[in-house]
């Protein structure tokens, strides 16, 4: 199963929006509704961002939201922070009954 | 409050094993399905393995398949990941998660996780 394919790098400006994106095959992005975005700052875990797709945990920020479209699945943050700095990760799950994950995008905040 | 404790990593030859735990408190933990992720050292996240609530359904990725072995013990709250003919390659951070929704057999995302063992193979 190769890894869903995510840009190694993006970067914002304080305020600015970005959007990540996440390309898979017909057996996983484009086959469920089951992608996940989770955000990680090294040496700490990962944290959930967005599931289903679309759907956001509890109490996280409206800043954070998730679409697809065909066999690409993208997160958008919106008023770009600096704390949002961290690594990002897709995931989805697949035809086989596996989870795959992208390859993580490091996003920058300038 | 829900926590997560990973436990059981270390420094282990090649063609080894090892046993990683996973402590649970603060929630149902039957209801949920839990997964095992790891993160090699410079590498992104890779999903290892899942378990549905009960215990009664494993899947597990490729690159692990007849080599690691997901269980678990609702009695006690523990999930555990036995490794078997250990490779450089498996090398990585080992973190535990729980499933997003109390469902026994979502896996599919992961809102709860501990801070990770670290598992060393080398001679």
């Amino acid at each position: 199963q190769s890894a869903l394919t995510q840009p190694a790098s993006v970067s914002g400006s304080p305020g600015q929006s970005i959007t990540i994106s996440c390309t898979g095959t017909n057996s996983d992005v484009g086959g469920y509704n089951y992608v996940s975005w989770y955000q990680h700052h090294p040496g700490k875990a990962p944290k959930l961002m967005i599931y289903d797709v679309s759907s956001r945990p509890s109490g996280l920020s409206n800043r954070f939201s998730g679409s697809k479209s065909g066999n690409t699945a993208s997160l958008t943050i919106s008023g770009l922070q600096p704390e949002d700095e961290a690594d990002y990760y897709c995931s989805s799950y697949t035809t086989r009954t596996t989870l795959v994950f992208g390859g993580g995008t490091k996003l920058t905040v300038l | 409050e829900v926590q997560l404790l990973e436990s059981g990593g270390g420094l282990v030859q090649p063609g080894g094993s090892l046993r990683l735990s996973c402590a649970a408190s603060g929630f149902t933990f039957s209801s949920y399905a839990m997964s095992w992720v790891r993160q090699a050292p410079g590498k992104g996240l890779e999903w290892v393995s899942a378990i549905s609530g009960s215990g009664g359904s494993t899947y597990y990725a490729d690159s692990v398949k007849g080599r690691f072995t997901i269980s678990r013990d609702n009695s006690k709250s523990t999930l555990f990941l036995q490794m078997n003919s250990l490779r450089a390659e498996d090398t990585a951070v080992y973190y535990c998660g729980r499933g997003n929704y109390e469902n026994y057999y979502y896996y599919y995302a992961m809102n709860v996780w501990g801070q990770g063992t670290t598992v060393t193979v080398s001679s």
